[in-house]
């Protein structure tokens, strides 16, 4: 079946880096438009980028442009989000999620990421 | 960029019929695709329903989605409620590649 295993969360401090990564399965990856999308705690869900199939159309979010940046490896099945100049606001579970048709689905579990001092 | 507004919270008790809007304020609604997510309590959000009205596999016939052009807005109707239903709702749309969420609405079933 489709699945989707984020990793890569942590506790970091403001200013730090952190990579995220998501490991696809139960489908042909490099079909398929992928996104990431975070959930500050109690709070609703933010879109923040996606990136073609072939890796030549990516998108952002104004909230994110600059400061976060997403990649995939077709060959490794996988997905990336590099994120830079990390703020306290960036505190939330982050999600891979698969474009299907017009919909997102499936996500994944998520991953925590906390930017505290 | 347009926003999609949702009620804060529903409430409705088992057996009963519920429906939560998402209202788009600028442009068609029939312009692009409405989706549903469902949002359990501790859980990742799954999708209830895809481009306005179509069910995901598994996903029981009491969801069902619609849009209304006149009060520009999206709909996702439970039907039979169950306690199992009580979760935060989503609904989400997009615009030259950007994906926009509504705030959420949280459904309580008493």
């Amino acid at each position: 079946q489709v699945q989707l295993v984020e990793s890569g969360g942590g506790l970091v401090k403001p200013g730090a880096s952190l990579r995220l990564s998501c490991a696809a399965s139960g489908f042909t990856f490099s079909d398929h438009y992928m996104n990431w999308i975070r959930q500050a705690p109690g709070k609703g869900l933010e879109w923040l980028s996606h990136i073609s199939g072939s890796g030549d159309n990516i998108k952002y979010a104004d909230s994110v442009k600059g400061r976060f940046t997403i990649s995939r490896d077709n060959a490794e099945n996988s997905l990336y989000l590099q994120m830079n100049s990390l703020r306290a606001e960036d505190t939330a579970v982050y999600y891979c999620v698969r474009d299907f048709r017009t919909a997102l689905l499936p996500w994944g579990q998520g991953t925590l990421v906390t930017v505290s001092s | 960029n347009f926003m999609l507004t949702q009620p804060h919270s529903v409430s409705e008790s088992p057996g009963k019929t519920v429906t939560i809007s998402c209202t788009r304020n600028s442009g068609s609604i029939a312009s692009n695709y409405v989706q549903w997510y469902q949002q359990r309590p501790g859980s990742s959000p799954t999708t209830v329903i895809y481009e306005d009205d179509q069910r995901p596999s598994g996903v029981p016939d009491r969801f069902s989605g619609s849009i209304d052009r006149s009060s520009n807005s999206a709909s996702l109707t439970i039907s039979g409620l169950k306690t199992e239903d009580e979760a935060d709702y989503y609904c989400q749309s997009y615009d030259t590649g950007n994906q926009v969420f509504g705030g959420g609405t949280k459904l309580t079933v008493l």
